[in-house]
């Protein structure tokens, strides 16, 4: 069963403007954490934001926050301002709690592309 | 200071050639791992290393193995290359344990089997 869904393939934003990219997950572990990365075209993974399964408050990072809604499993990035520079694939991911196995795992992604 | 640095960026091949890729880190992590980005951009874990010691293998063919010399390396050989491995492999590390840990990638490597 998919573990990390990102249900938009692509999005298109005007300069200036805010954006959201959806993500939803799915464990029963009650201890996890959830990550957004951003691949532009050079093709580095640069880690964004992360949101913790017991925080109470919504993860900020600049420009970047996370919606973090847990009782319907979503962990949606906005992006307020976009910026040219913000084109990019962006990738949802997440590590449940468990010691050294535990892993990293990748929705699909989301290609975004800010428009002037 | 590169934090995860791989080598090559680039790699082209052909059939059958067998390569390695190496995956150096200098962040002081315990773990470092090995993801594969397919032509669709999905990435997948192919293994983990903790303390040079193989955690998670995902059902990856034996053609491929990963050799972690020491906490701070863990190089990827690829034996009798195919065309379908060609990829963007990924070595990331991050700190042990928990939920709360991000990982830090290197900038890939392009394989390239022809």
């Amino acid at each position: 069963a998919q573990k990390i869904t990102q249900t938009q393939p692509g999005m298109f934003v005007q300069e200036k403007e805010a954006v959201t990219l959806d993500c939803t997950y799915d464990t029963s572990d009650p201890s996890y954490g959830l990550f957004w990365y951003k691949q532009p075209s050079s093709g580095e993974m640069i880690f964004l934001i992360y949101q913790g399964s017991y925080d109470q408050q919504n993860a900020t990072e600049g420009r970047y926050s996370l919606n973090f809604q847990k009782a319907r499993k979503s962990a949606n990035l906005v992006i307020s301002a976009s910026q040219l520079g913000d084109s990019a694939m962006y990738f949802c991911a997440m590590r449940e709690g468990g010691g050294a196995t535990n892993k990293l795992i990748f929705g699909t992604g989301t290609l975004l592309a800010v428009q002037p | 200071d590169t934090a995860v640095s791989q080598t090559p960026k680039y790699l082209v091949t052909q059939m059958g050639n067998d390569k390695s890729i190496k995956c150096e880190q200098n962040l002081g992590h315990d773990t470092m791992y090995w993801y594969k980005q397919d032509s669709k951009k999905f990435l997948k874990i192919m293994f983990s290393y903790n303390n040079k010691e193989l955690i998670i293998n995902e059902t990856v063919p034996n053609r491929f193995s990963p050799k972690s010399p020491d906490k701070a390396h863990l190089n990827l050989h690829i034996n009798s290359l195919e065309l379908g491995d060609s990829a963007v492999y990924f070595c990331a590390s991050s700190r042990a344990g928990g939920e709360n840990t991000e990982a830090f990638f290197g900038q890939g490597t392009r394989l390239t089997v022809v």
